[in-house]
């Protein structure tokens, strides 16, 4: 069955400091990967999306993801983070027409 | 565009008694998704329906889950009888049909069962 794993359940993370969000996938063919972010009492939003292309990926709110085919990885990363992205961040494949999700990361970032 | 819709945001129940949630997708979204998110199992997908037809119910958990959709812009996910395992937040998801898989999340109905 395809898989996602995060490898972190949690990541403390000073304000200002780099993040980096680890994403694994079981290898398949295509690959279509995407990283969505859950604010406290919130639905998921997306953050970004590979479908194809360049394997650096831009989202919203500074965040940015690298397809690593060889690697069979996805992770999420950001140079500088707010206050305000303390959240938790999910990494998910397509999988027929569904996503199958990664456990998710829990982001708590300290002043 | 509003956005996915669900009602309520909150619901708090005893058990035995039946609990309804309902989703309006987005309008045009073909694709229409009901997860559960607990602390224990994270996001489980339910159900899915393509059309307004259910195409995988298998992660439903059992015969006191059903989910309906009548009709493009309306779908419900009824327990009956609630059971305090069934605590959690509920999460309707649609998405358009095609190539991109980016599936747009409601903000949830969390359902506490005493």
């Amino acid at each position: 069955a395809q898989s996602v794993t995060q490898l972190d359940s949690q990541v403390p993370v000073f304000e200002e400091a780099p993040v980096e969000l680890r994403c694994n996938y079981s290898s398949s063919v295509s690959v279509y990967l995407f990283w969505y972010v859950q604010y406290p009492n919130q639905g998921l939003q997306l953050l970004l999306k590979y479908l194809s292309g360049s394997t650096l990926v831009k989202g919203i709110n500074g965040f940015e993801a690298e397809f690593n085919k060889s690697q069979t990885s996805f992770h999420l990363r950001k140079p500088s983070v707010h206050i305000s992205d303390t959240a938790e961040y999910f990494c998910a494949r397509a999988a027929g027409n569904k996503l199958t999700f990664g456990g998710g990361t829990r982001v708590l970032v300290k002043p | 565009d509003a956005g996915v819709i669900q009602s309520p945001r909150h619901e708090v129940t005893e058990m035995g008694q039946e609990v309804t949630l309902r989703c309006k997708p987005i309008s045009g979204h073909d694709y229409l998704f009901w997860y559960r998110q607990t602390m224990m199992r994270g996001l489980e997908l339910l159900i899915y329906f393509n059309n307004n037809v259910p195409i995988d119910d298998s992660g439903m958990p059992e015969d006191r889950f059903s989910a309906k959709m009548p009709n493009a812009s309306f779908s419900t996910l009824k327990i009956q009888p609630s059971e305090p395992r069934d605590s959690a937040v509920y999460f309707c998801a649609s998405r358009k049909g095609g190539s991109d898989y980016e599936q747009y999340f409601g903000p949830g109905t969390r359902l506490t069962v005493t």
